[in-house]
């Protein structure tokens, strides 16, 4: 199947640093991917479009400035985090949808194992 | 905007009973999907539903979507302590993104 890799698995910072996490796609071409954030024992809520070669789509309430993303090739996307502070710790998560997943579903989404951020 | 509501939030079950989640979703949707994330790891895709009334099965798992594509429901028969994490639904209206249910929690007493 298809495997989306994350890194790094782990971060802590301090308050005010940036960190840059990656999303690849290790065999498979991804034109769109997606980064989602995770709260302890809660559900998945979708951050942003990430689009090779454009602009990503950012859901509402999510601060650009703050969440930067970057999808510089078909199969990597980065999201910075600038300026960290402790509210933006969380569990954050990468997809990227094959054309065709593992069951020929397509719209399938193959999730990185993600990163989870502290910030002191 | 889109909604999916997902019940019930956690269940513990002893090995061997059979477990049942619920999704409901505000708007009519294009299709359903399932992922299943074990504890401390990331979610894992195990089906989706396209079709109206549809109905799957793996194994001991049966996934069914409802006539007018707004529910659906997965049931694990006989569940097992392999059968443990958490459940989500993600419901994908037409043309939009895929919003996820809040999860179930599954916990099986062996």
């Amino acid at each position: 199947g298809a495997v989306v890799s994350q890194h790094p698995s782990w971060v802590i910072c301090k308050s005010g640093t940036s960190v840059k996490i990656e999303c690849r796609s290790l065999d498979f071409q991804a034109t769109t991917m997606f980064w989602y954030r995770q709260f302890p024992k809660q559900s998945l809520m979708l951050m942003a479009t990430s689009n090779e070669g454009s602009k990503a789509t950012y859901e509402q309430g999510v601060e650009k400035d703050k969440f930067l993303i970057n999808h510089a090739s078909l199969t990597l996307s980065t999201l910075t985090v600038t300026s960290a502070h402790p509210e933006d710790s969380s569990f954050y998560i990468c997809s990227a949808s094959h054309p065709k997943g593992s069951r020929g579903s397509y719209n399938e989404q193959f999730f990185g194992p993600g990163t989870r951020l502290t910030v002191l | 905007g889109q909604q999916v509501m997902q019940i019930p939030q956690y269940q513990h079950v002893q090995e061997g009973e059979d477990f049942t989640t619920y999704c409901n979703s505000s708007t009519t949707l294009s299709n359903i999907q399932w992922y299943k994330q074990r504890p401390g790891g990331h979610p894992v895709f195990l089906i989706q539903l396209v079709k109206s009334g549809e109905v799957k099965k793996q194994k001991r798992l049966t996934f069914q979507f409802g006539e007018a594509k707004k529910n659906s429901s997965l049931h694990i028969t006989a569940t097992q302590t392999t059968d443990v994490g958490t459940y989500f639904c993600a419901g994908r209206e037409y043309g939009n993104k895929l919003v996820f249910g809040a999860g179930t929690i599954l916990r099986v007493k062996s």
